[in-house]
């Protein structure tokens, strides 16, 4: 059973557009992450975001997590080629349970 | 070391074989997670070992594969007869104790199954 759904599933926009990705579930989660994987290599944490409704900034990203803590987005302003990747949402359902991720979504920004 | 370290890096194995990979997480690092991924595919969640706990085993997809870890350092994921299906990059994760932890991930083994 997949916990997380991501959509979209992929994305192909041109550099300097605007975009968000939905993470979305049925489930209550005491926090969630994003993290940016690239080819040939592992995940790396983007942002952790544990309040409802909180919003975190990271340069042109922003999180958001949703108010009853069911759901998460990410938007990008401005898109360059460097943020071509696998963007993957995870979960954690409580506090030393398994983080569950999502399918993620394939992003791919061009010049 | 410095960061999740698998090995091997790559492993091509004839159907029917068994298969090992190593995982050495990061030192100190309680929880250890490993997940399979398919070509172009996301993370699919296979087993979560967390402290002396029992292990969460719930996502292995069949009695072919196992894993075991010794306390709080290395893990083993085994793979039985392999098929072809198996194949993909099998990543491990460690986190260290702790609420809203990152996960650190390895390079991944890509199994390939022939």
């Amino acid at each position: 059973t997949q916990l997380l759904e991501q959509s979209p599933q992929f994305l192909s926009i041109q550099e300097g557009e605007n975009l968000t990705v939905y993470c979305n579930s049925s489930s209550v989660f005491s926090s969630l992450q994003w993290y940016r994987q690239e080819p040939g290599e592992g995940p790396v944490l983007l942002v952790t975001v544990v309040t409802g409704g909180e919003v975190k900034k990271l340069k042109r990203l922003t999180f958001q997590f949703g108010d009853a803590r069911k759901d998460s987005s990410l938007h990008i302003t401005a898109a360059q080629p460097g943020d071509t990747g696998l963007y993957l949402c995870a979960g954690e359902l409580n506090s030393g349970y398994a983080l569950n991720f999502g399918k993620g979504t394939s992003l791919l920004v061009t010049p | 070391g410095a960061g999740v370290s698998q090995s091997p890096s790559n492993k091509v194995t004839e159907k029917g074989k068994d298969v090992e990979l190593r995982c050495d997480p990061i030192s100190g690092h309680t929880a250890l997670y490993w997940y399979r991924q398919r070509l172009g595919q996301g993370l699919e969640f296979l087993i979560y070992f967390q402290g002396n706990s029992a292990p969460d085993k719930s996502g292995l997809p069949s009695d072919r594969f196992s894993a075991e870890r010794t306390g709080e350092s290395v893990s083993t994921l085994t793979i039985q007869r392999t098929q072809q299906e198996d194949s993909a990059v099998y990543l491990c994760a460690s986190r260290k104790q702790g609420r809203y932890t990152e996960a650190f991930f390895g390079q991944g083994t890509r199994l390939t199954v022939v």
